[in-house]
This record gives structure tokens, sequence and C-alpha cells, in this order.
């Protein structure tokens, strides 16, 4: 079978509290950045991204932030639903002619009703 | 919908004997790839092709390889499996070019998940 995987780091909200999901990028070069969510037996699901020429990028429920001067990107959820439990990665992209993604490692989102 | 399809969901195979998954896309994006996702772990790029380009990851083994007939398909065939390759495989499309107002956003097939017997 798989061999065991690391722990995740975890976050636990309750239902209708504000969630803040936290990642540090390792590459100064990178310049565009991506948070996904991925449910338990799927695949990653885009939520929102955000380039280097930005600090912060607002979508439905959802804002990210982005300090490059320390490499740390944060995903806010506001009124965290349920349905926002999942596992969050950030990924980011150091753009030019590198087009892949380098993911982070993953935090485990609990919303308590 | 435009979207990225993945075949089968489940596939049980038995240590050592061939398995091939398969991945289509009708995103007509240029780039296919292949992660390896273990147990709360981060998606690991296994390969990935740019059209007809392959590009094998420094440390994936040889036991992994990839074809892509036509833009659309994508196949990962892992040619003897062992019980440490029991994981999510995981087929993302992008567009590949990295340009002003263009991401790189990678698009995610729902995953298959392989048991090795």
């Amino acid at each position: 079978g798989e061999s065991v995987g690391l722990h995740l780091p975890t976050l636990s909200v309750q239902e209708g509290d504000n969630s803040i999901i936290n990642c540090a990028y390792s590459n100064s070069a990178s310049d565009y950045f991506i948070w996904y969510k991925q449910e338990s037996g799927k695949g990653p699901q885009f939520i929102i991204d955000i380039r280097s020429n930005m600090d912060k990028r607002q979508g439905q429920r959802v804002t990210v932030l982005l300090n490059k001067t320390v490499k740390h990107l944060s995903l806010q959820i506001a009124a965290t639903q349920p349905g926002d439990s999942a596992v969050y990665f950030c990924a980011e992209n150091s753009g030019g002619s590198n087009y892949k993604l380098t993911f982070g490692k993953g935090t485990l989102l609990t919303v308590n009703p | 919908d435009a979207m990225v399809i993945q075949n089968p969901r489940y596939q049980v195979t038995q240590f050592g004997k061939p398995v091939t998954l398969s991945c289509s896309q009708t995103l007509n994006h240029n780039v296919m790839y292949w992660y390896q996702q273990k147990s709360s772990q981060a998606p690991k790029l296994l390969f990935h092709y740019y059209d007809k380009d392959f590009n094998n990851e420094a440390d994936t083994p040889d036991n992994f390889q990839s074809r892509r007939p036509n833009t659309s398909f994508c196949f990962l065939d892992i040619r003897s499996p062992g019980l440490g390759d029991a994981a999510m495989y995981l087929c993302a499309t992008s567009v590949g070019i990295f340009a002003a107002g263009v991401g790189n956003e990678q698009f995610f097939g729902p995953g298959t998940r392989l048991t090795v017997l």
C-alpha cells in the first residue's frame, strides 16, 4: 500500500468564522501564484491566483495576499462553510519559459458546524 | 464543458503487472502533466509533455513511462508496479504560454486511485 504520509498542518474553524491559510514559498523569482482546493478523493480545484505585481486579489469569499519581501502567501476565506473543508495547496511558478508549478505542502481545513 | 477526464477512476493491479492510466482533455491545451500524490502530500510531478516534447523529472523512476499520441490524450504506463506505487495519479493541463495576462493555471482531472496488491 501507500507509504505513510506526512501529517498536514491543520486548521479547524467554526462555521461562519473567517479562515486564514498561510504558505511560505521558496523561489524569490516566482511571479505567479495559485491556490488550489482539494477535497478528499478528488483532483485539485483552482480557487484564485495572483501575480507578483499585485499584493492583494479578491474573489468570491476569498482573498489572496502576497508579501514578496518575506515570500509569504495567504488565503483568506470569509464566512467559512462546511463545504470549504478540504486540503488547500499553494503553488508557485517562476514564469518565463518555465510553466511548471511548484506545490507547497498543503493545509487541511476542517469546518465545524 | 471543457474538461480533463481520467479513466479509470479506480484501478487495482497486481504487484509487477503492467498498468496504463488514461487522460484526455477538451481544452486543447499545449501541456499535459502527470502527478503522483500520496496521502497527506502535495502532488509530485512525474513528467509532462509540451505538445509532443516529453520532459521527464530527474527523480522519476524508469518504471514510469508516458505517451501522448495526440493533443487530446496522454497515457501513464507503469511497467512493473510495486507496493510503493500505490497512490492517486493526477493528470493536469495548461496553456503553457506564459504571457501578460495569461497565467499558468493547471486544470486537474479527478485522478485515478491505484491500488497494488
